[in-house]
């Protein structure tokens, strides 16, 4: 069974670094892309991003460019999403996706979403 | 960079009702790359509807999709108590933005 499995809610201050995690199990990690979704709150969904782990080949959207780093960890089939310096706009629920190809690219595979929350 | 729009923001009908629920493309979209996915309170989005019209893995067939270049529909034939939630359509296009998605639908009990 296909499963992501994120890391736990964080409450950070403005300025602080972040670094939250997604473990794939179930599937080779190497084989396919997995991403990044952000939920403020209230509000709809928005593609962050994405990592191939088998080259670590990234993209990301042009509205997350810069502001987030999407890394990989193919021998522990873990993948990252990183702020250097948090704002209180980053408070969220961030979601990491995997598509698939047979599913024309759709996110089939969904984590259960940690909640990231930035205040003084 | 490809925006979806999608109406009503907000649906109020009863069980056993039909939902028709639109996304509208800025442009083209293909047909193999429109997605619906169904998201509850507290929980994760799921996918419903991939490639415009074919149901994911166990998902009841009251849920339909159609259309194809710019405007696409999420149908819910007759709406079971579990099925109102918010609805996003969202497309898979080229660079720079592959992935985006609509505003969603709420579609709640009238």
């Amino acid at each position: 069974e296909v499963q992501l499995v994120q890391s736990g809610a964080e409450v950070k201050k403005p300025g602080e670094s972040l670094k939250i995690s997604c473990k794939g199990s179930g599937y080779s990690f190497t084989s396919y892309w997995i991403g990044w979704v952000r939920q403020m709150p209230g509000k709809g969904l928005e593609w962050m991003g994405i990592i191939y782990p088998g080259d670590s080949d990234t993209r990301y959207s042009p509205s997350f460019q810069g502001q987030v780093t999407i890394s990989a960890d193919k021998s522990i089939s873990t993948a990252y999403l990183q702020w250097s310096s948090l704002k209180a706009s980053d408070t969220a629920m961030y979601y990491c996706v995997s598509p698939r190809s047979d599913t024309a690219m759709a996110f089939d595979y969904w984590g259960q979403g940690t909640l990231v929350t930035v205040s003084s | 960079e490809i925006v979806l729009t999608q109406s009503p923001g907000t649906l109020s009908l009863s069980p056993g009702e039909r939902a028709t629920l639109s996304c509208r493309a800025s442009q083209s979209v293909s047909s193999s790359y429109l997605a619906w996915y169904q998201q509850k309170p507290g929980q994760a989005p799921r996918l419903l509807i991939y490639g415009a019209s074919s149901r994911a893995t166990g998902i009841p067939d009251r849920f339909s999709g159609s259309g194809s270049g710019t405007d696409f529909t999420l149908t819910i034939s007759r709406l079971e108590p579990e099925d109102f939630a918010v609805y996003y359509c969202q497309q898979y296009g080229s660079s720079p933005l592959p992935w985006t998605f609509g505003q969603g639908t709420k579609v709640e009990i009238k």
